[in-house]
């Protein structure tokens, strides 16, 4: 258990819809990740929030959207969905600003039909 | 060519037989790397991490970093059922807080 906390572990959702997935960090971690993972691409680094300032984007679509909260848990927000949006969706969390050892949680499956 | 190159065809090995996984990168920036396994539908779960070249060891793992080359290895010995996983390097560059992946090894170790 790495001690980071993702919740849902799975949702079913229809092309259009909204969803909000949820993280808490390992406790005392200041940073927290997210990444998404999918068979044809991969672990794609989406966003990183540093003590609730956002500290490094990678490739985040435009209708997904995230914050970190004063408590440092995270929401990651996924909206207008399509089909390809279904992966895996991973948080992670690390101590410090520098995301070169980090701990993931155990992902948010979506599925989008 | 992407950043960070990893076979991701499926390695089926005998128990106790040595693992050896690798990866190439482009990215000369890269100082940090990792190996991460990852069972089936969890997370993935740091293994080895190296800063620059050189050889590190951790029990039956072994990570090998060739800047030169811009390649790196893990070696799994005495290999178990129990590591029949999905095996990821990742690397970053100095300061840089973004993770780049390769696709995973899957590995299945056959009693």
């Amino acid at each position: 258990d790495s001690g980071v906390t993702q919740t849902p572990k799975h949702l079913i959702t229809a092309t259009g819809q909204r969803v909000t997935l949820r993280c808490s960090p390992r406790s005392g971690d200041l940073s927290v990740y997210w990444y998404q993972q999918s068979l044809d691409q991969g672990l794609q680094f989406l966003i990183q929030y540093y003590n609730g300032e956002e500290r490094a984007k990678g490739n985040i679509l435009e209708r997904f959207s995230a914050q970190q909260f004063p408590d440092l848990h995270s929401e990651l927000n996924l909206s207008s969905l399509e089909l390809g949006d279904s992966a895996l969706y991973f948080c992670a969390s690390s101590s410090g600003v520098s995301g070169n050892t980090i701990y993931f949680g155990e992902g948010s499956w979506l599925t989008v039909v | 060519q992407k950043e960070v190159e990893q076979d991701p065809g499926p390695l089926s090995v005998p128990e106790g037989a040595i693992v050896s996984l690798n990866c190439t990168y482009s990215n000369s920036a890269f100082q940090y790397f990792m190996w991460y396994r990852q069972y089936s539908r969890k997370g993935p779960e740091l293994l080895m991490y190296t800063y620059s070249s050189g050889n590190k060891e951790d029990g039956r793992f072994t990570a090998q970093v060739d800047k030169s080359s811009k390649y790196i290895s893990l070696f799994i010995r005495d290999s178990q059922p129990s590591d029949s996983a999905t095996y990821l390097c990742a690397m970053s560059a100095n300061g840089n807080n973004r993770l780049a992946f390769g696709k995973g090894n899957q590995v299945v170790v056959i009693p």
